[in-house]
């Protein structure tokens, strides 16, 4: 079963605006973790929040993790046309290389 | 250095059928895990292997099956496939404690 769900569904916004998509998930975690998907191929690896922090950067990307909430927000600033993928979240419950559980995922298509 | 490899490419079988994908881990690697993910939805955990053995398994019946060789590559097999077994199978590795690397995926089609 999905441990989460994304929101929106779908996204569609014009080049060089900000993204932003949303994940709630049900039970404790260790980590959240954000994928990135390209026209249902393999999943990229975009980054990592563990339980005990509440924001992360990295490069164009800002994650934000409310575990009281159960939920967590991507931020893509300045879209390019390659940023159009499917966005997913996936949480892991255990202290190390446990199974991921994914949520289940935003389109986000940009439009040049 | 080589990322997650996994063949075939994609795979088209009949209703009772019988499959095997397989899964090369990135170089220094020893865990793999897959994932069978349905068109429109998120990546399902199916089973990880470390060590040879099965670490953890998810809510797929025992048609599903998979196994580790001592290189650290796997495989998953699928025995009387259904309809419902048409997929995207994902497999990832990593080193324990570290994120999980995914490989292309596999297509797996069944008519």
């Amino acid at each position: 079963s999905q441990q989460g769900e994304e929101d929106p569904q779908a996204l569609s916004i014009q080049e060089g605006e900000n993204a932003t998509m949303n994940c709630s998930y049900k039970t404790s975690i260790n980590n959240l973790q954000w994928y990135r998907q390209n026209s249902g191929r393999g999943l990229v690896h975009l980054i990592l929040i563990r339980s005990n922090e509440r924001e992360k950067h990295s490069g164009r990307l800002r994650v934000t993790l409310d575990t009281s909430k159960k939920s967590s927000s991507l931020l893509i600033t300045a879209s390019r046309a390659a940023d159009t993928a499917s966005y997913f979240c996936a949480t892991e419950t255990g202290f190390g290389n446990e199974k991921l559980t994914f949520g289940t995922g935003t389109r986000l298509t940009i439009i040049p | 250095d080589a990322g997650v490899t996994q063949s075939p490419t994609h795979l088209i079988k009949t209703r009772g059928q019988q499959v095997t994908l397989r899964c090369s881990p990135k170089s220094g690697h020893d865990t793999v895990s897959w994932y069978q993910q349905a068109l429109g939805q998120g990546p399902q955990f199916i089973f990880q292997y470390y060590e040879e053995e099965e670490r953890q398994r998810g809510n797929f019946p025992d048609r599903f099956s998979g196994h580790q060789f001592p290189n650290y590559s796997s495989e998953l097999n699928v025995n009387a496939l259904l309809l419902g077994d048409s997929a995207l199978y994902l497999c990832a590795s990593s080193l324990l404690s570290s994120e999980q690397f995914f490989g292309p995926g596999t297509r797996l089609t069944v008519l």
